[in-house]
């Protein structure tokens, strides 16, 4: 299957400092790139749709003046947590549609591996 | 109604148990179906992707869909401990735009 990689794995912070996370695919192109974030013991919880050359598409309650992403190229999608704090703290995680190489849409998504972000 | 439900388990079972694994949904315009495998601390791993109704075998696990009822299933034959993880289903309609509707995911715990 196709394979994202998602940086860092870990992160620890201190409160007010930002972090950026990095999603790539790298063997395919992927016009469209989501982050999610997870709590313990719960699904996952979509954020943010990102497209390719154009603004993201946030979900209602997630600050997108706090989540900034960036999706600059067809494989490449990165998530910046602006001035965290400890509730920010959590397992994000980002997954990324196949285009198909014929333009059709493929509806398999493939996830990268996580960032857990501890803010102190 | 949320529109795709999941039982959130846990579910426990003996090692080479089968184990079933089932979700339901309100859309009917869903047409892709996937089971997605997730251990602890980990990204989701796409299992079985299947289109429209049928079924589908890849090596000890059957995914089956059933459109006229909105019921989908994931089955395991001769379980592992090492299948222990978080099985979530999701699915997405043409109609939708492509947005993939996840299911809160079921633990399951294979015993040796």
């Amino acid at each position: 299957g196709a394979v994202v990689s998602q940086h860092p794995s870990w992160v620890i912070c201190k409160s007010g400092t930002s972090v950026k996370i990095e999603c790539r695919s790298l063997d395919f192109q992927a016009t469209t790139m989501f982050w999610y974030r997870q709590f313990p013991k719960q699904s996952l919880m979509l954020m943010a749709t990102s497209n390719e050359g154009s603004k993201a598409t946030y979900e209602q309650g997630v600050e997108k003046d706090k989540f900034l992403i960036n999706h600059a190229s067809l494989t490449l999608s990165t998530l910046t947590v602006t001035s965290a704090h400890p509730e920010d703290s959590s397992f994000y995680i980002c997954s990324a549609r196949d285009s198909g190489g014929s333009g059709q849409p493929n509806e398999k998504l493939f996830f990268g591996s996580g960032t857990q972000l501890s803010v102190l | 109604q949320k529109e795709v439900e999941q039982d959130p388990g846990p579910l426990s079972v003996p090692e080479g148990a089968i184990v079933s694994l089932n979700c339901t949904y309100s859309n009917s315009a869903f047409q892709y179906f996937m089971w997605y495998r997730q251990y602890s601390r980990k990204g989701p791993e796409l299992l079985m992707y299947t289109y429209s109704s049928g079924n589908k075998e890849d090596g000890r696990f059957t995914a089956q869909v059933d459109k006229s009822s909105k019921y989908i299933s994931l089955f395991i034959r001769d379980s592992q401990p090492s299948d222990s993880a978080t099985y979530l289903c999701a699915m997405s309609a043409r109609t939708g735009g492509f947005k993939t509707i996840f299911g809160a995911g079921t633990r399951l715990f294979v015993k040796a």
